[in-house]
């Protein structure tokens, strides 16, 4: 069974910049993965902020892209804001369209 | 703008059949290239993906041993719903299911918990 992995936790200063990353357990990320992310605050559904490795939906912060990057997909966000400590979840698909999650990154805004 | 409500029993007793619909409102069902997501979490855990149906009815399902083979997702185009079936609960699938569209076009409902207990 293959296992998405995210880091578990990272923390940033206000205004600074991060990256978080989504690795497959059966080799390189590819944009045939179709990685999306979402953020979720607690008590909350999640939203999506990436969808197909890069594309922002419409009320996605600009400070908010997404890459591959060294064979994984990676979220960036840059000038962090308070309001941006929340969990965040990278999905991909495999094979005929089957999606899995990873564990999520709490971040938090320190 | 899609809205998406799901509906269905709070409360499902071990070794039962869990059954949820995902009302569609704001857009018909039929319409576009949608996929019709379900996704589950258990308290203060991680996000899991469940299967999805398409506009087509073609269907897709989480290969994760704890849900393989008990998923059953199907649409009701003439009340506009679709509905996810898992059987042979244990308390393992206590959580809160949310229904979405996922991608480019992605609504979801705010979610129902469901409890499995006698």
């Amino acid at each position: 069974q293959t296992v998405v992995t995210q880091e578990p936790s990272l923390t940033v200063s206000p205004g600074g910049t991060v990256t978080l990353t989504c690795a497959s357990s059966s080799g390189a990320v590819t944009s045939g993965h179709f990685p999306n992310w979402f953020q979720q605050k607690p008590g909350q559904a999640p939203r999506a902020l990436i969808y197909s490795t890069d594309n922002k939906h419409s009320w996605t912060p600009a400070r908010f892209s997404g890459s591959l990057l060294g064979g994984k997909a990676a979220l960036t966000l840059s000038g962090v804001q308070p309001e941006d400590e929340a969990d965040y979840y990278c999905l991909l698909y495999y094979g005929s369209g089957q999606g899995v999650f990873g564990g999520g990154t709490k971040l938090t805004v320190l | 703008q899609v809205q998406l409500q799901e509906s269905g029993p709070g409360l499902v007793k071990p070794s039962q059949t869990l059954s949820l619909t995902c009302t569609v409102s704001g857009g018909s069902l039929t319409s576009g290239d949608f996929y019709w997501s379900w996704i589950r979490q258990p308290a203060g855990k991680g996000l899991e993906w469940i299967g999805r149906i398409s506009t087509r009815g073609r269907t897709n399902y989480s290969p994760s041993p704890s849900l393989k083979s008990r998923v059953s997702i199907s649409v009701d185009t003439s009340r506009n719903q679709f509905s996810l079936k898992l059987s042979s609960v244990t308390a393992a699938d206590t959580a809160v299911y949310y229904c979405a569209t996922l991608g480019a076009n992605d609504f979801w409902g705010q979610g129902t918990l469901v409890t499995v207990s006698s």
